[in-house]
């Protein structure tokens, strides 16, 4: 399969706990995308990468949110002391320049108890 | 900071209805207009991207079309089927930006 895949698929943890996720783009993609999806809501867009470098943060992207993108291949995002409201859906999308459509990964779902 | 609207939220049709969801987006500094669909379980795969007023798109059942003078576009699926049965998310962004999507519009279609 030569998809968008993300890893873990489901992540269940304590709060305070830190946790990281890994999204694999489709190799040739050069923009990579991490969005967070909430019950009833739409995706919300948390940050991208052109290569390596991080291009946007959103704001709700706090400082226990990081992410990376090494060699401008895989992209790691970690939560550190996570809280019950970072519960969510977070996807990882690719695409192959800007204006493309995005191709996304099936998600890693948290729920932090 | 761009806001893009879905209406309806949900929607339940009958097998063979046809049926149009909205999408509604700022029209200043436009750039580009998709539709997602998001089936249980699966990743959203895209359905169209636009970018020119006027422009109309179709693939087998669905359509849409764009106005992005007045921003909004619109998705129609013509004789539905349970398989069509998923979320449609909305997405747009002005300039080079990052999309923001919509809530989505969620359809069930009974058989």
């Amino acid at each position: 399969d030569t998809g968008v895949s993300q890893d873990p698929r489901h992540k269940i943890t304590k709060r305070g706990q830190n946790v990281t996720f890994r999204c694999d783009p489709i190799s040739e993609h050069n923009r990579l995308y991490w969005y967070r999806q909430t019950l009833g809501q739409g995706p919300e867009f948390l940050t991208y990468f052109q290569n390596e470098a991080q291009l946007e943060k959103s704001r709700l992207l706090s400082d226990r949110f990081s992410a990376e993108r090494p060699k401008g291949s895989f992209s790691t995002l970690e939560i550190q002391r996570t809280e019950q409201g970072d519960s969510a859906m977070y996807l990882c999308a690719s695409s192959f320049k800007g204006d493309g459509e995005l191709f996304f990964g099936e998600g890693s779902r948290l729920t932090v108890l | 900071i761009l806001n893009v609207e879905q209406s309806p939220q949900s929607l339940h049709v009958q097998e063979g209805d046809s049926t149009n969801f909205t999408c509604s987006f700022p029209s200043s500094n436009f750039y580009a207009l998709h539709w997602y669909r998001w089936e249980t379980a699966k990743s959203p795969e895209a359905l169209f991207v636009m970018t020119l007023n006027g422009d109309e798109k179709k693939k087998g059942r669905i359509s849409a079309t764009l106005n992005t003078k007045e921003g909004y576009s619109y998705l129609y699926i013509k004789g539905s089927q349970p398989e069509d049965s998923a979320t449609y998310l909305c997405a747009s962004n002005s300039g080079n930006t990052p999309l923001v999507f919509g809530k989505g519009t969620r359809l069930s279609v009974i058989a």
